[in-house]
């Protein structure tokens, strides 16, 4: 069955230091691929998504995630963590019947 | 970026009761959204898909009897919590597709906090 796999539940950083949150995914065929960003209160906003068209996805907010079939990995990362980035954040696989199947979730912890 | 909006974004009631949750696509159709329930520190779980027109199909697991859903239009889909329970207390989000040439991308409400009493 396709579903995509977090690996680490929490990831501690202190601002100004690059940013690994690591995802990744099975799947039979060529996955539709998301990160969503969860901010406490608020709704999941769109990071960046992969649909084939290139493996070096660019976001939002200087976030950028590699897709990487050999490793069946799409790992999101930042050069450099702001106090603002601290969240939840989701690895999002698409079925292609416009279900979305959620990993566990990373939360980012951003020190000063 | 497409919006959608939910309403309310928190509601307490009393065991029992049932409670309805709006979703709307702002500046979009769908024919198609998404319900789901997100438990404390835990990840979103699809409950539900609403068609527009149509009956919703529901998750393995979820009472299509205790969780109502109507796609009466275009623009909006409803959630009705069925005499309602402590354990039915939850956040849930809804979510609507747009095509952007390329694929499907969900954009999310803001969701609703549901505490029953």
């Amino acid at each position: 069955a396709q579903s995509v796999t977090q690996l680490d539940s929490h990831v501690s950083v202190s601002e100004g230091t690059p940013v690994l949150l690591r995802c990744n995914y099975s799947s039979s065929y060529s996955p539709s691929l998301f990160w969503y960003v969860q901010h406490p209160n608020k709704g999941l906003q769109l990071l960046l998504k992969y649909t084939s068209a290139a493996t070096l996805v660019k976001g939002i907010n200087g976030f950028e995630a590699e897709f990487k079939k050999s490793e069946t990995s799409f790992h999101l990362t930042k050069p450099s963590a702001h106090m603002s980035d601290a969240a939840e954040y989701f690895c999002v696989y698409s079925t292609g019947f416009q279900k979305l199947v959620f990993g566990t979730g990373t939360r980012l912890l951003v020190s000063p | 970026g497409a919006v959608v909006s939910q309403h309310p974004s928190w509601v307490i009631c009393k065991s029992g009761t049932s409670v309805k949750i709006e979703c709307r696509s702002l500046d979009f159709q769908a024919t198609t959204m998404f319900w789901y329930r997100q438990f404390p520190k835990q990840s979103l779980m699809l409950m539900a898909t609403s068609n527009e027109g149509s009956k919703a199909t529901y998750e393995q697991g979820v009472e299509k009897d205790k969780f109502l859903i109507n796609h009466a239009s275009l623009t909006l889909s409803t959630l009705t919590v069925t005499s309602a329970h402590p354990e039915d207390s939850s956040f849930y989000i809804c979510s609507a597709p747009t095509w952007d040439g390329t694929t499907d991308t969900q954009y999310f409400g803001p969701g609703t906090r549901l505490t029953v009493l």
